[in-house]
């Protein structure tokens, strides 16, 4: 079973640019989730999609952030304009669907996003 | 005050040592508890994963989860160089609806030859 692919792995931006990450979750994870981790800081949740559904975006810092997830397959976060305190690590996560055993989240390799 | 505080470490102890991490936390609601490994440049991988409080070993790993105390440790025995990563806790209220994870820090753990 292929695992979460996210890519760019790593993206150097200037101050100001604008930036897509994509996520390809597992093959029929409904569940689709953005974290981020900020340097010296615990990985903290962003938003949540069940298929193309936002079902909790309670963690996005602004409305710099736009979190889409087209057809309820792969899912894209945008941040426009960038600032220097975006910059991190982010990650991305599928779990399948509610009422199936869920034994835990498959995590990404993550996209490195540096901000100068 | 965070909500779920781990001692980022780092921790480096010898090849075969019984290593113990811990997290606390402040809200008592939450019911499922969870481990996972990161190596550099990955994303964190499920370890263990518990429901309320008690003991779930597998293998050399046990987590145990102690909700009077808002506690959760996790033990590795005989510890090897490739259990060398970092290990982060991590809770949420509802699992099997896609709860949100509220993560600790993280703690680096080293393992030496």
């Amino acid at each position: 079973e292929a695992g979460v692919t996210q890519f760019p792995s790593h993206s150097v931006i200037e101050k100001g640019q604008t930036v897509t990450l994509r996520c390809d979750p597992i093959s029929g994870h409904d569940n689709l989730y953005w974290y981020r981790r900020v340097m010296g800081k615990e990985i903290k949740f962003l938003l949540h999609f069940v298929k193309e559904s936002k079902q909790d975006e309670s963690g996005m810092p602004n409305n710099r952030f736009l979190a889409e997830r087209t057809g309820g397959t792969y899912s894209t976060l945008k941040v426009q304009p960038a600032e220097l305190e975006d910059s991190g690590v982010y990650f991305c996560a599928s779990s399948p669907g509610t009422g199936r055993i869920n034994y835990g989240y498959t995590f990404g390799s993550g996209t490195r996003l540096t901000v100068v | 005050q965070k909500e779920v505080e781990q001692d980022p470490g780092p921790l480096s102890v010898p090849e075969g040592a019984i290593v113990s991490l811990n997290c606390t936390y402040s809200n008592s609601a939450f019911q499922y508890f969870m481990w996972y490994r990161q190596y550099s440049r990955k994303g964190p991988e499920l370890l263990m994963y518990t429901y309320s409080s008690g003991n779930k070993e597998d293998g050399r790993f046990t987590a145990q989860v102690d909700k009077s105390s808002k506690y959760i440790s996790l033990f590795i025995r005989d510890s090897q160089p490739s259990d060398s990563a970092t290990y982060l806790c991590a809770m949420t209220l509802i699992y099997n609806q896609g709860g949100k994870l509220i993560f600790g820090q993280g703690t680096e753990l080293s393992v030496k030859p």
